[in-house]
């Protein structure tokens, strides 16, 4: 497709169940980033990949949140042991390349954590 | 650290100018972008600046930045109720390096 597409786009799970969340950047795009927007808060940046270098996973806030990028496109986004914190809409992104900082946002992902 | 803010709520008339505005703390900020965010979507970039430039028009919106005071602001002309939605101000340090960082978002509402 032309943009940046995210499935689900709602997802509810109890408290205590793994998730994953996928997204297809743009074709061609080297960079992805996931971010996630709480109810009121700004966008809180998660993880990042660029090619095939190690992706920087410093903006994840546990050890149950993991993420990876297959083929240098298609990334998933894995929660562990949800809880109902990890509420919120998780965005995806992609640009070009690290220096092309227009990155492009997909539609989200709403998770909710019952 | 990085601190990006904003006013969370502007509302206008339908037909006066909206003015968007927002501070960022990051000296080293080299683009400074704005996105908007309409109900169940995701994040549209509507424009960016970068730091060696202090306007840039594109339609009816207005991007000014004071580099020295670290404020952005977006200007949108003759505000329509499509224009209705939150917008985010960004930033980053640029080339280099690929982390955005968000405000918390301005919801402009737009009374017909």
């Amino acid at each position: 497709g032309a943009g940046v597409s995210q499935s689900p786009s709602n997802k509810v799970t109890e408290k205590g169940k793994d998730v994953e969340l996928r997204c297809d950047p743009i074709s061609g795009h080297t960079a992805l980033y996931w971010y996630r927007q709480s109810l009121g808060q700004g966008l809180e940046f998660l993880i990042y990949f660029q090619g095939n270098s190690a992706p920087d996973k410093s903006g994840l806030p546990s050890d149950r949140f993991s993420a990876e990028r297959t083929g240098g496109s298609v990334s998933t986004l894995t929660i562990q042991r949800t809880q109902q914190e990890d509420s919120a809409v998780y965005l995806c992104a992609s640009s070009l390349g690290p220096s092309r900082d227009q990155a492009f946002f997909g539609q989200g992902t709403r998770l909710t954590v019952v | 650290g990085e601190d990006v803010e904003q006013s969370l709520f502007l509302s206008v008339r339908e037909g006066d100018s909206s003015v968007i505005n927002c501070t960022y703390t990051d000296s080293s900020s080299t683009y400074l972008y704005w996105y908007k965010q309409e109900p169940g979507a995701g994040l549209q970039l509507l424009t960016y600046i970068f730091s060696n430039m202090d306007m840039k028009q594109d339609q009816r919106l207005t991007v000014l930045l004071n580099k020295k005071d670290k404020h952005l602001s977006l200007r949108i002309a003759d505000t329509q109720t499509g224009d209705s939605a939150i917008y985010f101000c960004a930033e980053s340090t640029g080339a280099g390096s690929y982390q955005l960082t968000f405000g918390k978002g301005t919801k402009l509402s737009v009374i017909p």
